[in-house]
């Protein structure tokens, strides 16, 4: 079945950067768009952006642009982000989530906390 | 940006009853709305995509209508596990925007 693992929790440092990563199985990961979106604690959800693993086009969220990176690796069938220049408006939980638009499957979340 | 507007904020059911979610696009969206369940320290799970079709393995209970700016996420048959957060969420228009989420709880 499809499966999307993410990476652990981060707690790092102010103006610190980090890369969250998305492992995926049971689906054609190569010919498929993965979303990345953001959740404060009891807010709503945010979306940042998304990539076709074909050929690593990308679409972002204005707000998002210069925050975020997403890139993909094929061979393993994973996903990333890079968050860059950290503050503590960044500490939140993030999900990837295949699709475009309307998504089927998402991960698990990873909590990112911003803190000295 | 679509603003999306959800109604209501946070309601209770009893075991049994039918009950529905409101979404208003600040402009039309085509029919590309998806309604999404979250409960608490999970991941948003899928319920209904272009507005009316069900995801596969979610009950039949659950059903979604709607047309150009308005749509509605119907529960009929309240049941303990549909407590959770409830999002609409519009895949039209760049950049892609959620509902603000209605709390369901069971009366």
């Amino acid at each position: 079945q499809v499966k999307l693992q993410q990476s652990g929790a981060e707690l790092v440092k102010p103006g610190a950067s980090v890369k969250l990563s998305c492992k995926t199985s049971g689906y054609t990961f190569s010919t498929s768009y993965m979303s990345w979106f953001k959740q404060i604690p009891g807010q709503s959800i945010e979306w940042i952006g998304m990539i076709y693993a074909g050929d690593g086009g990308t679409g972002y969220n204005q707000k998002f642009k210069g925050k975020a990176t997403l890139t993909v690796d094929t061979s393993s069938s994973t996903a990333y982000m890079d968050l860059s220049s950290l503050t503590t408006e960044d500490s939140a939980v993030y999900f990837c989530a295949r699709g475009m638009g309307i998504t089927y499957y998402w991960g698990q979340g990873v909590m990112v906390t911003v803190s000295s | 940006d679509i603003q999306m507007t959800q109604s209501p904020h946070s309601l209770s059911a009893s075991l049994g009853e039918t009950v529905s979610i409101e979404c208003l696009a600040s402009e039309g969206i085509s029919n590309y709305l998806a309604w999404y369940q979250q409960k608490p320290g999970k991941s948003p799970q899928l319920l209904i995509y272009y507005a009316s079709s069900l995801q596969d393995g979610v009950p039949s209970r659950f059903s979604g209508s709607g047309s150009g700016t308005q749509y509605s996420l119907k529960i009929s048959n309240m049941q303990p596990e549909d407590e959770g957060v409830y999002y609409c969420q519009q895949g039209y228009k760049y950049p892609y925007t959620f509902g603000a989420g209605t709390k369901l709880e069971l009366k």
